[in-house]
C-alpha cells in the first residue's frame, strides 16, 4: 500500500446511476488530486484541493463533482455519465500543491455502460 | 502551458541492458521532474525526481539527466531486470497545480 487507499477498485454502472468514489490518505498532505487515465492518453488533471480547498477545475464537466471535506478525504461523485467517461480515476496527494512528488492510490476502473 | 512529450511509446529491452527514455517539455521555466512507474493494476509511483538546478541525479540502478538548454530530460535504467517492465511516465511543472505527464512508455525486458 502507498498510503493512498480507493474505494471502489472496481465499479460498474449505468448512465442514470449516481455513485461516488473515494480515495483517504493518512500520510499529513496537505494537496489532493484527481486524475483520469485512458488508454493511450496522457494522464487528465480533472480537480486539485489545497487544505480542503479546491484551487483547480480543469474544465471537467459538471456530471463529476468533487467533495474535499478534510485534509485527509477526497471524493469524486459522479451522475449521469458517458460511456467515454469509463477510465481509472487516480487519486494522489503530496506535501503541497505542485512541486512535491505525488503518492498515488491504485486507482478505480470505472466501467459506464 | 506545458507540452510534455515522451518517447519511445513502448521499448523491449533484453535482461541486463539498458534502458533510455526521453521526454521534451515547452515551456522554459518548468523547474521540477519527476519520474513515475506503473505497474499492472497499481497507481503509478515515484522512483527518481530532479529539479533545474541539477543536471544529473542517481539511484542505485536509475539515473535521470537534465538538459535546460535543449529543454529535454531522459530516465537511464542500468542492468534492467524483468520486474522493471512496467509503463513509465516523466512529468514537468513551474509552479503549483500545473504538472503536465507524458503519455507515457511501456518498458519490457526480456528474460
Amino acid at each position: 500500500e502507498t498510503g493512498v487507499t480507493q474505494t471502489p477498485r472496481h465499479l460498474v454502472m449505468g448512465m442514470t446511476n449516481k455513485k461516488s468514489l473515494k480515495c483517504e490518505q493518512h500520510l499529513g498532505h496537505n494537496a489532493m488530486y484527481w486524475y483520469k487515465q485512458s488508454a493511450k492518453k496522457p494522464l487528465e488533471l480533472m480537480f486539485v484541493y489545497s487544505l480542503e480547498e479546491r484551487v483547480e477545475n480543469n474544465s471537467v464537466p459538471s456530471r463529476f463533482s468533487p467533495e474535499c471535506p478534510n485534509s485527509s478525504h477526497l471524493f469524486l461523485h459522479l451522475h449521469t455519465l458517458q460511456p467515454e467517461d469509463s477510465a481509472l480515476y487516480l487519486c494522489a496527494s503530496s506535501q503541497e500543491v505542485g512541486q512535491h512528488g505525488y503518492t498515488f492510490g491504485s486507482g478505480t476502473r470505472l466501467t459506464v455502460v | 502551458g506545458e507540452n510534455v512529450e515522451q518517447h519511445p511509446s513502448t521499448l523491449s529491452v533484453q535482461e541486463g541492458d539498458s534502458a533510455v527514455i526521453k521526454c521534451t517539455y515547452s515551456d522554459s521555466a518548468s523547474n521540477y521532474f519527476p519520474w513515475y512507474k506503473q505497474e499492472l493494476g497499481k497507481g503509478p509511483q515515484l522512483i527518481i525526481d530532479i529539479r533545474s538546478n541539477v543536471g544529473e541525479k542517481k539511484d542505485q540502478r536509475i539515473a535521470v539527466t537534465l538538459n535546460k538548454t535543449a529543454k529535454h530530460f531522459s530516465l537511464h535504467i542500468t542492468e534492467t531486470q524483468p520486474e522493471d517492465s512496467a509503463v513509465y511516465f516523466c512529468a514537468a511543472s513551474k509552479r503549483a497545480n500545473d504538472m503536465r505527464f507524458g503519455a507515457g512508455t511501456r518498458l519490457t525486458v526480456k528474460p
